[in-house]
């Protein structure tokens, strides 16, 4: 199973409310990242977990959080949403070795009103 | 300035014309990966080229790291091409691998 699973598919938030998404993958990558697509726009890298580490990318290190509770999951989480987080978040997944190639989840559509 | 540049940024054709999109970058890379995705659907990884061309049915992939572009050819397209294609620079920076993604072309195929 190559797929990259995301839930929900779409979500709607209040401006200030916290926001939880979630993804997973069965395929043991040791790699998941999120990046984060507005129409017109390349998707961007938000932060990616390698194995148990965290990096996040500079200029979105304070609007970002996320967990990787087992291999198998990683969650993004946006503490008090605000009208810019608008977007679709993409989850990605990829094994090391020479072959790096990135697995993308179908993606959740997030809507803060 | 922005890393990756995709060409054109849309493309109209008639069933059975084949197509070609580009992308140039700016920086070094590991390797040129290109994505396609139908409306609502997920990205899909289509070609990892570091270099050289790749085949895949009806598609070929051409990395030119020397003059840094990568183009994806469609041969006999068909309506079912239709669709958004992205191409994303992999570089290894800071230990880690990333994607610099392109804006992408939105192809449509005209029955």
């Amino acid at each position: 199973d190559t797929t990259v699973k995301q839930n929900p598919r779409y979500k709607l938030a209040r401006v200030g409310k916290p926001v939880n998404l979630i993804c997973s993958q069965t395929m043991n990558h040791d790699t998941m990242y999120w990046y984060q697509k507005k129409p017109n726009q390349a998707p961007k890298l938000l932060l990616f977990y390698y194995d148990k580490i965290l990096n996040r990318e500079a200029d979105t290190f304070e609007k970002f959080q996320s967990s990787r509770p087992n291999n198998s999951f990683c969650s993004l989480y946006i503490g008090s949403a605000g009208l810019e987080y608008s977007a679709m978040y993409l989850c990605a997944s990829s094994r090391e070795g020479a072959l790096k190639r990135q697995y993308f989840g179908p993606g959740t559509r997030l809507t803060v009103l | 300035g922005q890393q990756v540049q995709q060409s054109p940024a849309s493309l109209v054709l008639q069933e059975g014309e084949n197509a070609e999109l580009q992308c140039n970058f700016s920086t070094s890379l590991n390797s040129m990966q290109w994505f396609y995705q139908r409306p609502g659907g997920s990205l899909v990884s289509l070609f990892y080229n570091p270099s050289g061309t790749k085949h895949s049915g009806r598609l070929t992939s051409t990395t030119v790291i020397k003059e840094r572009r990568s183009s994806l050819h469609i041969s006999s397209s068909q309506t079912t091409d239709s669709g958004t294609y992205l191409c994303a620079l992999e570089q290894d920076t800071e230990g880690a691998d990333r994607l610099t993604f392109g804006k992408g072309t939105q192809l449509i195929i005209q029955p």
